[in-house]
């Protein structure tokens, strides 16, 4: 079936680094659009990074420019986030999602989300 | 990259109508008609309700729908049922490969 799995939360202290992946099945992968969206305990989502399918776009919300790099890897079916410079503000369950035809400007696939704990 | 403005909570005794509104600007719900509603229930991924301001995917009920005047989107639930209680989350386009959410929506079948 059609299925996003993240991987590569956890605990990680201010400052340091953490890699997200996303692994996708059931689906044509390289022809959908992907983003990063994360919810912080208690809050609401926020949108974090999108890529094209082909990788020729990306873009990032500010609160993260310079500081996460979006990636993809469509012969291994997998999306990333590298993860710099985290602070405690990042700490937000990370939810990857992807936009297919025709609602590409929607997400219409989920993965069930990763935890980032950044605290010293 | 402003959150878009949901009412809090809204509520709404079973089988009436409630409207949850989405207030951008003209650079993002204004702008666009890529407005999107997700449904999220307590621990779960947020599911896709309606997207291009007021079309349905697949297997979401004729329950739900959407609509947009200027810079305010709205998603109109009809029919209300138990099961519709959730969290519901506005999202727009916002140029440049850009998105926003709104802050949500908590709905409470009464």
């Amino acid at each position: 079936q059609v299925q996003l799995v993240e991987s590569g939360g956890g605990l990680v202290k201010p400052g340091g680094s953490l890699r997200l992946s996303c692994a996708a099945s059931g689906f044509t992968f390289s022809d959908y659009y992907m983003s990063w969206i994360r919810q912080a305990p208690g809050k609401g989502l926020e949108w974090v990074s999108y890529i094209s399918s082909s990788s020729s776009y990306t873009n990032y919300a500010d609160s993260v420019k310079g500081r996460f790099t979006i990636s993809r890897d469509n012969a291994k079916n997998s999306l990333y986030l590298q993860m710099n410079s985290l602070r405690a503000e990042d700490t937000a369950v990370y939810y990857c999602a992807g936009s297919g035809w025709p609602q590409i400007d929607a997400f219409d696939i989920w993965g069930q989300g990763t935890m980032v704990t950044v605290s010293s | 990259q402003s959150a878009l403005t949901q009412p809090r909570s809204v509520s709404g005794s079973p089988g009436q109508s409630v409207t949850i509104s989405c207030t951008g600007t003209s650079s993002d719900v204004g702008g666009y008609n890529y407005v999107s509603w997700y449904q999220q229930h307590p621990g779960k991924a947020p599911k896709l309700m309606i997207y291009d301001v007021s079309k349905r995917p697949s297997g979401v009920p004729d329950r739900f729908s959407g609509s947009k005047s200027g810079n305010t989107a709205s998603l109109t639930i009809s029919g209300l049922q138990a099961e519709d209680e959730a969290d519901y989350y506005c999202c727009s386009y916002a140029g440049s490969y850009t998105f926003v959410f709104g802050g949500g929506t908590k709905l409470t079948v009464l």
